[in-house]
C-alpha cells in the first residue's frame, strides 16, 4: 500500500514568487491536513480537509491556501512568499478525521525561499 | 482549549538505559493521545496511541506508553534504548472542540550515546 507522497521534495523560490505543493493521500483516506516545520517553531497546523471541504484552519495569512480535489489529493499555494516562508511543509492523512485514527504523513516538502 | 506540553526540549541517555520521554495534557472530556517520532529530513512516523482500555499501550520498535489519569500524563518509554532511536518525538491529542484537529507538542529531541 503507498503511503502519503509529497511533492516536490524540494524547491528554491524567490521572495515574491508563488509555490504549489502536491500531497497524495494514502488511497482511501478522505482527510488530509497541512503543518509547517521550522527548528524554531516546531509543527504548525496549517489546514485540514475532508471530502473537498476545509474543516478546520490555522492561525496563518491569508497566503497561505489550499484545496482538496475529489480524488483526495490536496495541494496548498503559497503566494507572495517570504523569507519566513522557508520551512519543512508536511502534509498528513487520515482514513476519516475521528478521535481514534492516527495520522500518516508524507516526507515533506522543504521549501527554501532566497 | 486542549493542550499538549513536553517539558524537555531534549533527553539524553545511554545505549541500553531506559529511556523515559514525558507528555502532560490538558483536555475537556476523554483524551485521545499519539505519539510519533520524526528522523532527520523524513515525516512523522506513528508510534503507537491511548484511545481507551489498558494504561499501558504498546506500539511500534518496542515502545510503550503509559496513560496516567490523574496526573494528566503520557509518558512514552523504552525498557533498552538503542543507538537507531535517536529523533525527535512528539506527542498529540485529538482536538474534540475542533473538529478532531491533532494538537502538538513542541517535541523531545532524544539522543542516545554509545
Amino acid at each position: 500500500k503507498a503511503g502519503v507522497t509529497q511533492t516536490p521534495r524540494y524547491l528554491i523560490k524567490t521572495r515574491g514568487q508563488q509555490v504549489t505543493l502536491s500531497c497524495s493521500p494514502i488511497s482511501g483516506h478522505r482527510s488530509v491536513s497541512w503543518y509547517q516545520q521550522t527548528p524554531g517553531q516546531g509543527l504548525q497546523f496549517l489546514f485540514e480537509y475532508f471530502s473537498e471541504t476545509q474543516r478546520n484552519k490555522g492561525n496563518f495569512p491569508g497566503r497561505f491556501s489550499g484545496r482538496q480535489f475529489s480524488n483526495s489529493r490536496s495541494e496548498m499555494n503559497v503566494s507572495t512568499l517570504e523569507l519566513g516562508d522557508s520551512a519543512l511543509y508536511l502534509c498528513a492523512s487520515s482514513l476519516v478525521a475521528a478521535v481514534n485514527t492516527e495520522a500518516f504523513f508524507g516526507q515533506g516538502t522543504r521549501l527554501t525561499v532566497v | 482549549a486542549q493542550s499538549v506540553a513536553q517539558p524537555e526540549d531534549q533527553v539524553n541517555v545511554a545505549e541500553g538505559n531506559p529511556l523515559t520521554v514525558k507528555c502532560t495534557y490538558s483536555v475537556s472530556g476523554n483524551p485521545y493521545l499519539f505519539w510519533y517520532v520524526q528522523y532527520p529530513n523524513r515525516g512523522l512516523q506513528f508510534l503507537l496511541k491511548y484511545i481507551t482500555g489498558d494504561n499501558l499501550v504498546k506500539g511500534s520498535y518496542g515502545f510503550e506508553a503509559e496513560f496516567n489519569k490523574s496526573q494528566t500524563s503520557f509518558h512514552l518509554k523504552k525498557p533498552s534504548a538503542l543507538v537507531s532511536d535517536s529523533a525527535l518525538y512528539f506527542c498529540a491529542v485529538r482536538d474534540l472542540e475542533s473538529n478532531y484537529q491533532l494538537i502538538w507538542g513542541a517535541g523531545t529531541k532524544l539522543i542516545i550515546k554509545p
